[in-house]
């Protein structure tokens, strides 16, 4: 079966440092990938979506990036991080012809 | 572009009353629907789908929805809630194109009164 882990599950950083959180997904291959962000009693936001290695779609501006190493990882960086970038994130994974996501458990962000 | 709406931001209900959560979406074509639960501090769980065929959906944990194309919903129900169902809940629209992205409501927070 398929699992899908995120690391670390929580993480607090300091205004203009640097940022890597990881996503993996194990049991399928060529899945589509995706990151959202859910602010305090709010949505989810999509922010970035694979469909397959080094392929990377962005769909809000931002201090963030999005990077596809190897099929199952799917890795979000920051430079700088702002204050705003706080919030859960969460990572996601769809076989190529399906339609569902399925979330991994997120990463709680704090920006201090 | 699509579109989810959500129109009850927080529903309080009794534990053993019946339940029903709405939706509301705006998608050109024919929509692909999901209903997903997140418990405080964790990931969205999958109840239930609908991408064509019997209106009348059935998912997990005794959850059912029902697709309704006139009226541009797809409605949650149960007959009977437990305590253990207290959580946020989030209907979505899935977007045509390869990569199928979703569009999710901005989700109903469940209270179940003992």
């Amino acid at each position: 079966s398929q699992t899908i882990h995120q690391w670390p599950a929580t993480l607090v950083q300091p205004v203009g440092s640097p940022l890597s959180l990881e996503c993996t997904v194990e049991g399928t291959s060529n899945p589509n990938l995706y990151w959202y962000r859910q602010a305090a009693g709010r949505g989810l936001q999509l922010l970035f979506y694979s469909v397959g290695i080094g392929q990377i779609s962005s769909e809000v501006p931002q201090n963030l990036s999005a990077s596809r190493p190897q099929d199952r990882q799917f890795i979000l960086s920051s430079k700088k991080l702002l204050l705003s970038d706080s919030g859960f994130y969460l990572c996601a994974w769809r076989t190529s012809g399906g339609g569902e996501q399925y979330f991994g458990p997120g990463t709680r962000l704090t920006v201090t | 572009a699509q579109s989810v709406t959500q129109p009850d931001i927080h529903i309080t209900v009794s534990e053993g009353a019946s339940l029903e959560l709405r939706c509301n979406y705006s998608y050109g074509a024919t929509p692909y629907l999901f209903w997903y639960v997140q418990s405080p501090g964790q990931g969205l769980q999958l109840l239930l789908k609908y991408f064509s065929g019997d209106t009348l959906v059935q998912g997990i944990k005794g959850f059912e929805a029902e697709f309704k194309r006139s009226q541009s919903s797809f409605n949650l129900r149960k007959p009977s809630v437990h305590w253990s169902d207290a959580a946020e809940y989030f209907c979505a629209v899935g977007a045509t194109g390869s990569a199928r992205q979703l569009t999710f409501g901005s989700g109903t927070q469940l209270t179940v009164l003992p």
